[in-house]
């Protein structure tokens, strides 16, 4: 069963619109983590964001903001007033506090290609 | 300073050779690892390394072989490529495995083809 889900597969806006990605997760897990990661076109993977288990505050990085809710097991990414290059794949990935083999095994979503258009 | 590197970028190699792909870390992290991405970007865990021993050791065929000569290197040697190893191959480090919490960083990418 995938851990982590990205319903999207492609997103388009035009600049300046507010756009957001879904995520949902599914551990068994009390103590996990969540991420989100950036591969821009020339192929890198960005780190954006950690959340631990135990922190269900959102966050808010200038354009960027996460919504992250246990009870729907979804962590959810916005970007405000969208910009070309915000255009990008984003990643969601789940690592749990396992032992053994699952020790910092990051379970990654199949990403959201998000276009944005001038 | 690049935080995670990988050499070479690109790889063209035909089927049944042998080929090997670098990373280095100058973080200080104790634990490194490689991932695939295939062709749909699905990005998925090979192997990973603490403090040189072997973590994490996914299924995948036995003609990929991890190395670590130290903690701040962790090479992949791939025998017999086939076509279906034709992927971008990614090597992220962390600042120790526990728990999971540390943030993996990930290099630029190693995209192989094999014809």
């Amino acid at each position: 069963a995938q851990k982590v889900t990205q319903a999207q597969t492609e997103i388009s806006v035009v600049e300046k619109e507010d756009v957001t990605l879904d995520c949902v997760y599914e551990t068994r897990d009390t103590t996990y983590y969540l991420f989100w990661y950036k591969q821009p076109p020339s192929g890198e993977l960005v780190f954006l964001i950690r959340r631990n288990s135990f922190d269900e505050q959102n966050e808010i990085s200038g354009r960027y903001s996460w919504n992250f809710q246990k009870s729907t097991s979804s962590f959810n990414f916005t970007i405000t007033a969208s910009q070309v290059v915000d255009s990008a794949v984003y990643f969601c990935a789940l690592s749990e506090a396992g032992r053994g083999s699952t020790l910092g095994r990051l379970y990654f979503g199949r990403g959201t290609q998000l276009t944005v258009w001038p | 300073d690049t935080a995670v590197s990988q050499t070479p970028k690109y790889l063209v190699t035909q089927m049944g050779n042998d080929k090997s792909i670098k990373c280095e870390q100058n973080l200080g992290h104790d634990t490194m690892y490689w991932y695939k991405q295939d062709s749909k970007k699905f990005l998925k865990i090979m192997f990973s390394y603490n403090n040189k021993e072997l973590i994490i050791n996914e299924t995948v065929p036995n003609r990929f072989s991890p190395k670590s000569p130290d903690k701040a290197h962790l090479n992949l040697h791939i025998n017999s490529l086939e076509l279906g190893d034709s992927a971008v191959y990614f090597c992220a480090s962390s600042q120790d495995i526990a728990g999971g919490a540390d943030t993996q960083y990930f290099g630029p990418g190693t995209r192989l083809t094999v014809l």
